[in-house]
């Protein structure tokens, strides 16, 4: 049963452009979300964050909305370069962050020039 | 350079053999998590430590695989008589645990690629 679904496996976008990924959680018990960007072969970089108290976190060009009534999150990347194409996890933790992550399936993300 | 450090970065190993894997955490990191990763799968979590202490252990972690943090600075885990299906990236990550209501971050290392032919 996957707790934090990605429903899109990929993206593409121009160069310039708004990129908005999508992410959906089922266990309320979720208090801390964060994006991560992975190329291959390596591992995950942390992006941005947001805990439950916020609906909303930027850091930059990246901007992470959380509407909890819908257990939804996103993260909008504007403008979108070519240099941000990989693929984005999104990833869930209980108690403030205090427990494993929880990831979803991720999603490509492709920044077209 | 104070990230996550994992060594070797590559292992290809006969079905059967042994393999131990080496995480090197943030220094000041109290916790630190291990993940395995297969193809098309987000990070799935195995096992973590606070110090030295082994404090959760996944359903994943058969009991072919042991982890250790003996010192409550770098970690081992070890897989013995690998079977095909342990193919995967494993990654390490490392935290401050009570970050507080900011929640707590984890950073990850670049990963540990193993093949078991």
């Amino acid at each position: 049963d996957q707790q934090v679904k990605q429903n899109s496996p990929s993206l593409s976008v121009q160069e310039g452009r708004i990129s908005i990924l999508n992410c959906d959680y089922t266990n309320s018990m979720f208090d801390y979300f964060l994006w991560y960007k992975k190329y291959p072969a390596e591992g995950p970089t942390f992006l941005i964050s947001i805990s439950s108290i916020k609906d909303k976190n930027e850091d930059g060009r990246f901007t992470v909305f959380l509407n909890k009534s819908a257990k939804h999150l996103s993260l909008h990347i504007v403008p979108s370069q070519p240099g941000d194409s990989a693929v984005y996890f999104c990833a869930a933790s209980a108690d403030s962050g205090n427990t494993p992550l929880v990831f979803g399936k991720g999603t490509r993300l492709s920044v077209i020039a | 350079d104070t990230g996550v450090s994992q060594d070797p970065r590559h292992k290809i190993t006969k079905r059967g053999q042994n393999v131990t894997f080496r995480c090197d955490p943030i220094s000041e990191h109290n916790r630190l998590y291990w993940y395995r990763q297969t193809l098309g799968q987000g990070p799935e979590f195995l096992t973590y430590f606070q110090n030295e202490a082994q404090l959760e252990k996944s359903r994943l972690l058969s009991d072919r695989f042991s982890a250790e943090r003996p010192k409550g600075s770098f970690s081992t885990l070890e897989i013995q008589r690998t079977e095909q299906g342990d193919s995967a990236m494993y990654l390490c990550a490392s935290s401050v645990s009570d970050s507080g209501v900011w929640g707590e971050t984890q950073y990850f290392g670049p990963g540990t690629r193993l093949l078991v032919l």
